[in-house]
């Protein structure tokens, strides 16, 4: 039974490109959220998607936008790149209808560096 | 506004000690779960364990226990007989309420040598 998987799992962009992460959940589940985490940090919740909707969003500028699609797979873009977007980006996927209750199972991330 | 602290930034014993990690939150919700993760080199996060706030029992579970105390907002983490494979960053973290978003802490780095 595959858990989930990342893609890429290490890229390299400069100031002002954009970049897509991609995210298949756990068989099974039917949301995703996204986290990042800064080096020597915990990790930050960007958003999480439901039924193809973004149904919750943490305190991130809309340069970071996302989408799920009908497999329940997703995709983290980022525009305009920082340096401080320099990060590894985690995707957690769970079955709705725990709420708090929920485990989320998490992917090795994609680690974005930004020069 | 909710708040996880881990205040150990990094601990590091010799195998076989018993080693704790810290957790203090912050929630007014009556309502909320505590989790702890383990973040290996790997990166990914491995789910150890979850506990709701009307669940104040204490649980082991093999060389892991967990203290909850709800009068001093802790949420405490020990390994017994610690061994290299131990070695890794340890999360605690908190959701409150019907949604399943975490708040993290900053994580204790765990370093066993042999």
């Amino acid at each position: 039974d595959a858990g989930v998987t990342q893609s890429p799992t290490h890229l390299i962009k400069t100031r002002g490109q954009q970049v897509t992460l991609r995210c298949s959940p756990k068989s099974g589940h039917d949301t995703v959220s996204w986290y990042q985490q800064a080096l020597g940090q915990g990790p930050q919740f960007i958003f999480q998607y439901y039924e193809e909707e973004e149904r919750q969003r943490g305190n991130f500028p809309d340069r970071f936008s996302g989408h799920q699609f009908p497999n329940y797979s997703s995709e983290l873009n980022v525009n305009a790149l920082l340096l401080g977007d320099s990060a590894l980006y985690l995707c957690a996927s769970s079955l709705a209808g725990r709420g708090g209750a929920n485990v989320l199972t998490f992917g090795a991330g994609s680690r974005l560096t930004v020069l | 506004a909710q708040k996880v602290t881990q205040a150990q930034t990094e601990i590091s014993v010799v195998e076989k000690e018993d080693v704790t990690l810290d957790c203090v939150y912050e929630t007014r919700d009556t309502t909320y779960y505590l989790f702890w993760y383990k973040q290996p080199p790997s990166g990914e996060l491995v789910f150890l364990i979850r506990r709701n706030s009307f669940d104040e029992q204490n649980e082991i579970s093999g060389r892991y226990s967990w203290n909850f105390q709800k009068s001093t907002s802790s949420f405490n983490f020990t390994i017994t007989a610690s061994q290299v494979v131990d070695s890794a960053v340890y999360f605690c973290a908190l959701s409150v309420g019907l949604t399943d978003k975490l708040i993290f802490g900053t994580g204790t780095r765990l370093q066993v040598f042999p």
